[in-house]
């Protein structure tokens, strides 16, 4: 089975904090992507990567950046913590192109 | 700009009847994905339609994709409690890259 683990279930931190949210699969897949979810809105995708090394924007990338150094992980960074940033983050992987995407189990964020 | 759409947003049914979930996309694509979450949980995926006219079943639940008129549905039979969750579907876009865009979720209440 594929195991998409995240480094935490529950984080709370203050405006400005830098703060790392850990991502790591077991599967060798090339393809990782972190979400954001939140109520109404659904999932919505902040940054993917397809190689280590390799990084592209999603659809809301803005307040955040990535960083790809090993194939089985996957870090997502958020420079400043704001308040707006207070969601539930979730980790995907994927291995090929039409496969479907493997989620951890998320990371809710609280931002004060 | 591609746009997914479920419908219902939420869904009260009582054990024993059936029901579908619509799931409408605006533009073209061939990759369309269904997924479960339960409260506090991440997605588990359930299908995973290729073609036009792929039809998928796994127990009480059957999933098809009709690419001409960009909709897939999921249809529930003789529903029962443990099937109360929130269901997402998800297309597939940009060629190799498969990013998904998700519809915002059907929450589905089973009551006994």
């Amino acid at each position: 089975d594929v195991k998409v683990t995240q480094s935490s279930r529950y984080l709370v931190k203050r405006t400005g904090e830098k703060v790392f949210l850990e991502c790591v699969q077991d599967m060798d897949h090339e393809n990782m992507f972190w979400y954001r979810q939140d109520p109404g809105l659904g999932l919505r995708l902040i940054y993917f990567s397809y190689d280590v090394k390799m990084k592209e924007k999603g659809d809301i990338p803005e307040g955040y950046s990535v960083s790809r150094e090993k194939k089985e992980r996957f870090s997502l960074i958020l420079e400043s913590a704001s308040t707006n940033q207070t969601s539930m983050y979730l980790c995907a992987s994927r291995g090929q192109v039409q496969e479907t995407q493997y989620f951890g189990p998320g990371t809710r964020l609280l931002v004060l | 700009e591609l746009k997914v759409e479920q419908n219902p947003l939420f869904l009260s049914m009582q054990e024993g009847k059936n029901y579908t979930i619509y799931c409408n996309y605006s533009t073209t694509s061939d990759r369309l994905y269904w997924y479960r979450q339960d409260p506090g949980k991440s997605l588990e995926s359930l299908f995973v339609l290729l073609s036009n006219g792929a039809v998928k079943q796994e127990g009480r639940l059957m999933a098809s994709l009709d690419t001409k008129a960009r909709l897939s549905t999921l249809h529930i039979t003789a529903a029962v409690h443990d099937l109360s969750a929130t269901y997402f579907c998800a297309v597939g876009y940009g060629g190799a890259t498969n990013k998904l865009i998700f519809g915002t979720g059907t929450l589905l209440a089973v009551q006994p």
